[in-house]
């Protein structure tokens, strides 16, 4: 238990459907992430929150939407997806971003388990 | 090429057998990352480590700053270390973390 948690688990969708995957923290951390890992590559960053404003968007197509309320949770909203937008998707949290020299232990991330989606 | 290259990709060990993984980057760094994924998917952070050497358990980090390169043991493999290892490296302006392809373990027993 990593004190980060990803609902669903797993999620079949069509290209038309909208679904959200939502993340919560309960390690008081103010950064959080959505990552994107597809098979046989590396995981990809595909955003980040700094107390709650959104710090950096890796060129992710518009049918990803980020949203977060609050430090604790973060949602990723999904909106006509395609066949290769299938992947885990990974949400992480950190005390904080950027950590000053000295006190790298603040960027450790902290993974959820994953939501495993498919989309037909 | 990617900026993170673990090597090997996939490794078969036996039960007892000591196990190294290998992880060369090519940028500055200000740490680098050493994870854990499991089947099913949830990574958890092994290592964190900018310099020298750090052990926990039968796990052992080295990093050579000078050569860019770092190094994951295991020491007595275990079945239960079968698992995806990750190479990831922290850049100098934050915690944006780049990482590698991961390398695929498995101990039979």
């Amino acid at each position: 238990e990593t004190g980060v948690t990803q609902t669903p688990r797993h999620l079949v969708m069509g290209m038309t459907n909208k679904k959200s995957l939502k993340c919560e923290q309960h390690l008081g951390h103010n950064a959080m992430y959505w990552y994107k890992q597809s098979a046989k590559k590396p995981l990809e960053l595909m955003f980040v929150y700094n107390f709650k404003e959104q710090t950096e968007n890796n060129s992710v197509p518009s049918r990803f939407s980020p949203e977060c309320p609050n430090s604790s949770h973060l949602f990723l909203h999904l909106h006509t997806l395609q066949p290769e937008d299938s992947a885990l998707y990974l949400c992480a949290s950190s005390q904080e971003l950027g950590g000053r020299a000295g006190e790298v232990a603040k960027n450790i991330q902290y993974f959820g388990a994953g939501t495993r989606l498919s989309v037909l | 090429k990617n900026e993170v290259e673990q090597s090997p990709q996939n490794l078969t060990a036996q039960e007892g057998e000591f196990i190294t993984i290998n992880c060369s980057y090519s940028v500055g760094i200000s740490a680098l990352h050493w994870l854990q994924q499991h089947p099913g998917g949830g990574i958890v952070s092994l290592f964190m480590l900018s310099s020298g050497k750090k052990k926990h358990g039968r796990l052992i980090a080295t990093i050579n700053i000078q050569e860019k390169h770092s190094s994951l043991h295991i020491t007595a493999s275990h079945p239960r270390d079968s698992a995806v290892y990750i190479c990831a490296v922290e850049g100098t302006s934050g915690s944006r973390l780049t990482f590698g392809e991961g390398t695929q373990l498995t101990v039979n027993p």
